[in-house]
């Protein structure tokens, strides 16, 4: 079964400082790779995804992704954070094995931003 | 394309009573999918639909829930018998048939079992 692994349910960060969110995959097929922003009491918003065509993606709201095979990671990175970026971030993996698109979700990074 | 509906928002019910959550999803979607949310965890899935056809169910998806698509529209999750331990977010999401096609979530509805 596919899953993913997010290292560090809490991050802080200094509003202007690099922010780096960890994802790890477990897969048996190349994976389709995507990041979620959750904030508080609604659902969750696509920031990116990758479907096996470029390594690096770029997302909204400045963010990107690096799909890395050789670490099984799919980290999501921000140059500058604001404090409009604080909420809960989660990675997930697609089931490419007849469930539609369904999801499965790692356990979440909550990030929060300092003035 | 007003995105993924979900009604009602809150919901605050007493245990042993019966709940019943609907989502409407993009006009345009085949597929619909029900996830539920606990406080600090990632959204866990519990069923998918495929059209009016409910082709996969988590084990989550225990014998009290029952989720239904008529045609191939709107949906519906029941809850019968609420235990506290059913206290979430339910979550509704949409997608295209395309294989890389993201999911589109609505805001979700959150139960309250006292």
């Amino acid at each position: 079964a596919q899953s993913v692994t997010q290292l560090g349910s809490h991050v802080s960060v200094s509003e202007g400082a690099l922010v780096l969110l960890r994802c790890n995959y477990s897969s048996s097929v190349p994976p389709y790779l995507f990041w979620y922003v959750q904030y508080p009491n609604q659902g969750l918003q696509l920031l990116l995804k990758y479907t096996s065509a470029a390594t690096l993606v770029k997302g909204i709201n400045g963010f990107e992704a690096e799909f890395k095979k050789s670490e099984t990671s799919f980290h999501l990175t921000k140059p500058s954070a604001h404090m409009r970026d604080a909420a809960e971030y989660f990675c997930a993996v697609s089931d490419l094995g007849g469930g539609g698109n369904k999801l499965t979700f790692g356990t979440g990074t909550q990030l929060k931003v300092e003035l | 394309d007003t995105g993924v509906s979900q009604n009602p928002r809150h919901k605050i019910t007493k245990r042993g009573q019966n709940v019943t959550f609907r989502c409407d999803p993009i006009s345009e979607h085949n597929r619909l999918y029900w996830y539920r949310q606990t406080l600090g965890q990632g959204p866990e899935f519990l069923t998918y639909f495929q059209n009016e056809a409910q082709l996969e169910k988590s084990r989550l998806l225990s014998d009290r829930f029952s989720a239904e698509r008529p045609k191939g529209s709107f949906s519906t999750l029941e809850i019968q018998r609420t235990e506290q331990g059913d206290s979430a977010m339910y979550l509704c999401a949409s997608s295209s048939d395309y294989p890389t096609g993201e999911l589109f979530f609505g805001e979700g509805s959150r139960l309250t079992v006292l």
